[in-house]
C-alpha cells in the first residue's frame, strides 16, 4: 500500500514552453502533498505544500507564478512549470501524506525535466 | 530553524563491512527523525524512523537510535551488501512545520564486491 506515482517519468521540452507533471496517490487519499526539487547529487529542496481544495503554500524563494500547483482532488496534485528555461532542468519529486499517517510521507519516483 | 547535517560522501566500502553514516540535527520542539534511501534512478523510500527520544528504528539490517542528548540519529549496518549502494538521506519533521520534512545533504554509499 501507500503507492505514489508521477507522470511523466521524464520529459524534454523547448525553452519557453510549459510542462505539467502529475502526482497521484494510488491507494490512499492524500490531504497534503509536497513538491520537491533535486539537483544532481544534491539533497531535496521543498518547493511547496499542496493542500486539497486550497491554494498551495510556497517556500521562500520559489516563484508561485512560475511553478503552478493544483491539488484538485484527494488523489491528484499537478505541478506546471510555466515558460520553462534551461535552469529549470531538474528532478522533481512529489510526496503524499494520508490521513492517519502523521509525519509519514510517501514519495513518487520523480520526474526528470530537461529544458533545451 | 530546523536543520539536518550528515556526513558527506561518497562512502566506499567492501561487501560485509560495517557502515555508519552520521546525522545530527537542530530543531524546535520534539522532532520525528527519518532515514530515507534513494536507489539509482528511483524515488525516495522510507528506510526507518523514530518518533521520540531513545527510540530505535530498524529495517533491512539498518538501525538508528534517536539520541536527544547529542541531537543525533546515526545510521548503522553491520554487514553491507552490494545492493545497499544508494544515497541515504537523514530527515526530520518537527513542531510548527507539521509534516514538512527537512533533509540533510545526502550521503552516497558505494559497496564493492
Amino acid at each position: 500500500g501507500a503507492v505514489v506515482s508521477q507522470h511523466p517519468s521524464w520529459v524534454i521540452c523547448k525553452s519557453g514552453t510549459s510542462v505539467k507533471i502529475e502526482c497521484r496517490s494510488l491507494d490512499f487519499q492524500a490531504t497534503t502533498m509536497f513538491w520537491y526539487r533535486q539537483f544532481p547529487k544534491q539533497s531535496l529542496m521543498l518547493m511547496a505544500t499542496s493542500n486539497e481544495g486550497s491554494k498551495a503554500t510556497y517556500e521562500q524563494g520559489v516563484e508561485k507564478d512560475k511553478f503552478l500547483i493544483n491539488h484538485a482532488s484527494l488523489t491528484l496534485s499537478t505541478l506546471t512549470v510555466t515558460s520553462a528555461h534551461p535552469e529549470d532542468s531538474s528532478f522533481y519529486i512529489c510526496s503524499a501524506v494520508g490521513p492517519g499517517r502523521y509525519n509519514e510521507q510517501f514519495f513518487g519516483p520523480g520526474t526528470r525535466l530537461t529544458v533545451l | 530553524g530546523n536543520s539536518v547535517t550528515q556526513m558527506e560522501g561518497p562512502v566506499t566500502l567492501s561487501e560485509e563491512a560495517f557502515l555508519t553514516i552520521n546525522c545530527t540535527y537542530t530543531a524546535t520542539g520534539y522532532p520525528s527523525l527519518f532515514w530515507y534511501v534513494q536507489y539509482p534512478g528511483e524515488g525516495l523510500q522510507l528506510l526507518l524512523k523514530a518518533t521520540k527520544a531513545d527510540d530505535k528504528g530498524s529495517n533491512k539490517g539498518f538501525e538508528a537510535t534517536y539520541r536527544k542528548e547529542t541531537t543525533s540519529f546515526h545510521l548503522e549496518k553491520g554487514s553491507v551488501q552490494v545492493s545497499d549502494s544508494a544515497v541515504y538521506f537523514c530527515a526530520l519533521s518537527a513542531g510548527a512545520a507539521g509534516n514538512k520534512l527537512t533533509f540533510g545533504g545526502g550521503t552516497r554509499v558505494l559497496v564493492k564486491p
